[in-house]
């Protein structure tokens, strides 16, 4: 299985702030590199795919980049409604592998 | 647009077997080439696929879940199913249908998922 090593694991920002999320898997996967948001009782939402493709409806300020193993997501200017888990995941093979999340928190 | 919806009989008891159902509406499960998974969060913790289902009945199955894990499709029903067998608290968790767009092959559609309680 492809291992996927988020970090960091929580972070705490400010509305306004830039930050950045990264993703690590344990062998080359090329681009196959999702990004998903989940909030409290919801389930996840596709906010990126193929590493930097934004999904449609998805506002801007999202961005992702990487290829082979290291990718990251940034969120230009947070917004109140950014604060929530993220995920990355892998689509290069089965089984999908999911990294372990990075809880996002108003600081 | 294409929508899914889980069902099951609720509480399991420890080496029963638990059984979901995932019903899609918006479109035809045979329409693309389209493999409906099945992924689980137990409570506070991480996203695990368990497996796919294509609308021909091929399947894959995440290797640490494979002996439990039956995945099978009913295309006049427009259903996908998922059976785990012999289950342990371990398996207690929200699970969730999805399918995966096939150009960006990442999960853009999702059940609202459905708590699952392994307990006697």
């Amino acid at each position: 299985d492809i291992q996927m090593t988020q970090s960091p694991p929580s972070l705490s920002a400010s509305v306004g702030d830039r930050l950045t999320i990264t993703c690590r898997a344990s062998q080359n996967i090329n681009n196959y590199l999702n990004w998903y948001q989940q909030k409290p009782g919801k389930a996840p939402k596709l906010l990126i795919y193929a590493a930097s493709s934004l999904q449609s409806g998805v506002p801007s300020r999202f961005s992702g980049s990487g290829s082979g193993t290291d990718f990251t997501l940034t969120i230009s200017s947070l917004q109140p409604e950014d604060f929530a888990t993220y995920y990355c995941q892998q689509s290069y093979n089965t089984p999908r592998t999911f990294g372990q999340g990075t809880k996002l928190e108003i600081k | 647009q294409v929508q899914l919806q889980e069902s099951g009989p609720g509480p399991v008891k420890p080496s029963q077997t638990l059984s979901l159902t995932c019903t899609v509406s918006g479109g035809s499960i045979s329409s693309g080439s389209h493999y409906w998974s099945w992924i689980r969060q137990p409570a506070g913790k991480g996203l695990e696929w368990i497996g796919r289902v294509s609308s021909s009945g091929s399947t894959n199955y995440n290797p640490s879940l494979k002996s439990r894990v039956t995945i099978s499709v009913d295309t006049p029903k427009n259903q996908f199913s998922l059976k785990l067998s012999s289950v342990t608290a371990a398996d207690t968790a929200v699970y969730y249908c999805a399918r995966p767009s096939i150009v960006a092959r990442a999960f853009d559609v999702w059940g609202q998922g459905t708590m699952v309680t392994v307990s006697s």
